[in-house]
């Protein structure tokens, strides 16, 4: 059973570029969030999908966008890119959308912007 | 408290020896605490999700409780061992879920031979 999934693993990007970040959850698991972990700091939540509609959102400004497609996998899109979203995007996935159950994550995406 | 905070930031431990860390939180709208053990260049991974005061789970050496009401949990290991060098990291989930989860820092285990 393939556990969470993330692609690509580590890209570079220039500033003021986009970049979409791809997430599968874990089998049987519709539920998609998506965290971002700057250097020093815990993960930080962005946003979290479910049944292919945003749920709720961190505090986080509209240039980060997602998406939720039929078979749950997900995408995460960040437009003109700032040197400060240079950090680790990891995706989780669970099943319902309830904090209660266990969550998994996948190694993440390494983004640099330069 | 309005975020979550984990101490000590960083801990050298002999092995063999036991040791336990803390994570402190916002009692106010609680919904659960997750604990997450993360090796680097691996995904984190769950240890525990706990939701009821006065909860104690156990996985292996590895065991942990937590009181809701004055917003703390601890995390014991038994015995390190140099396979438990890791960061963990605790979050919690509030009952209004607005924010998802919430980390803390983590504390960054290094277990000596």
């Amino acid at each position: 059973d393939a556990g969470v999934t993330q692609s690509p693993t580590h890209l570079i990007k220039t500033r003021g570029q986009q970049v979409t970040l791809r997430c599968s959850p874990k089998s049987g698991h519709d539920t998609v969030s998506w965290y971002q972990q700057a250097l020093g700091q815990g993960p930080q939540f962005i946003f979290q999908y479910y049944e292919e509609e945003e749920r709720q959102r961190g505090n986080f400004p509209d240039r980060f966008s997602g998406h939720q497609f039929p078979n749950y996998s997900s995408e995460l899109n960040v437009n003109a890119l700032l040197l400060g979203d240079s950090a680790l995007y990891l995706c989780a996935s669970s099943h319902v959308n309830v904090g209660g159950n266990t969550i998994y994550f996948g190694e993440g995406s390494w983004l640099t912007v330069v | 408290i309005l975020n979550v905070e984990q101490s000590p930031q960083s801990l050298h431990v002999q092995e063999g020896d036991s040791t336990n860390f803390t994570c402190s939180f916002p009692s106010s709208n609680f919904y659960a605490l997750h604990w997450y053990r993360w090796e680097t260049a691996k995904s984190p991974e769950a240890l525990f999700v706990m939701t009821l005061n006065g909860d104690e789970k156990k996985k292996g050496r590895i065991s942990a409780t937590l009181n809701t009401k004055e917003g703390y949990s601890y995390l014991y290991i038994k015995g390190s061992q140099p396979e438990d060098s890791a960061t963990y990291l605790c979050a919690s989930y509030s009952g209004g879920g607005a924010d998802g989860l919430t980390f803390g820092k983590g504390t960054h285990l290094i277990i000596q031979p």
